[in-house]
C-alpha cells in the first residue's frame, strides 16, 4: 500500500514563472491537506480538499497561490507568477475521513522542495 | 504568542542520555501528533494522542488535557535519533477533519 506520493521532489523555478506541484493521497484516503515550510520556520497549515471541494483554503496567500482535488487525478497546489519568497518545501497529507471518528489520523508525503531563483 | 510552543528548540546530548521535549498549547483541541523530520527528508508521524500516553519502542508521548501540555521522551537516545521533533495540534474544521497548527520544533542531536 503506498504512502502520500508528492511530485517532483524538487521544483527549481525562476521569478515569474508558475509552478505545479503534486500530490497522490494514500489509497482509500478522499480528504488532502497541504502545509508549506518556510526556511527556518514552521510548517503552517495552507488549504483542506474533498474531492472537487475546497473545505477550507484560510492559510492560502489571497493572490497567485490555488488548489484543486479533481475527482480523478491527483491534488494539484498551483503557484502562479512565483517569487523568490515562495521558496519553501510543501508538504501535502491525506486522510479518511469518518465522520464518527474526531480525529482522522493524517499522513504526510515527502514534500516538493521549490527554489526560486 | 504562539498557539503551539515548544522547549527546548535546541537540544545536545550524549548517546545514551533520557531525552524530553516538550509541548504546550493554548487552543481547544481534538488529538495531538508528534512528528519527526529528518534534514532534507519528510515527515514522518510518530504518535497521535488525545489522552494518557503512548509508548512506541524507546519513544514515549504523554499529553495532560488539562494542562493542554504534552512530553516526548526517548530512552537510551542515539545518534540515529537525531533530527526535528515537531508537535502538532489537531484544530478542528468539520467532523472528521482537522488542520494542524504546528510547534516551531525542537533540533535534537545525539552525539556518539
Amino acid at each position: 500500500n503506498a504512502g502520500v506520493m508528492q511530485n517532483p521532489r524538487h521544483l527549481v523555478r525562476r521569478r515569474g514563472q508558475e509552478a505545479r506541484l503534486r500530490c497522490s493521497p494514500m489509497k482509500g484516503h478522499s480528504h488532502v491537506y497541504w502545509y508549506r515550510q518556510l526556511p527556518e520556520e514552521g510548517l503552517k497549515f495552507m488549504v483542506y480538499l474533498q474531492k472537487e471541494n475546497i473545505i477550507d483554503e484560510s492559510g492560502m496567500p489571497k493572490e497567485r497561490f490555488s488548489a484543486e482535488f479533481p475527482k480523478e487525478g491527483p491534488s494539484i497546489l498551483r503557484i502562479q507568477q512565483v517569487v523568490r519568497g515562495d521558496s519553501a518545501a510543501y508538504f501535502c497529507a491525506s486522510s479518511h475521513r469518518d465522520r464518527f471518528v474526531i480525529h482522522n489520523e493524517q499522513f504526510f508525503g515527502p514534500g516538493t522542495r521549490l527554489t526560486v531563483l | 504568542k504562539n498557539e503551539v510552543e515548544q522547549s527546548p528548540q535546541n537540544l545536545t546530548a550524549q548517546e545514551g542520555e533520557f531525552i524530553t521535549i516538550n509541548c504546550s498549547y493554548s487552543v481547544g483541541i481534538s488529538a495531538l501528533h508528534w512528528l519527526q523530520q529528518h534534514p532534507g527528508g519528510g515527515i514522518v508521524s510518530l504518535f497521535m494522542l488525545s489522552s494518557g500516553k503512548k509508548k512506541h519502542g524507546r519513544l514515549i508521548a504523554t499529553i495532560n488535557i488539562q494542562e493542554k501540555h504534552s512530553s516526548l521522551h526517548i530512552t537510551a537516545s542515539h545518534p540515529r535519533d537525531s533530527a526535528v521533533y515537531i508537535c502538532a495540534v489537531a484544530s478542528r474544521i468539520i467532523q472528521g477533519a482537522q488542520k494542524l497548527v504546528f510547534g516551531q520544533g525542537t533540533r535534537l542531536t545525539i552525539n556518539p
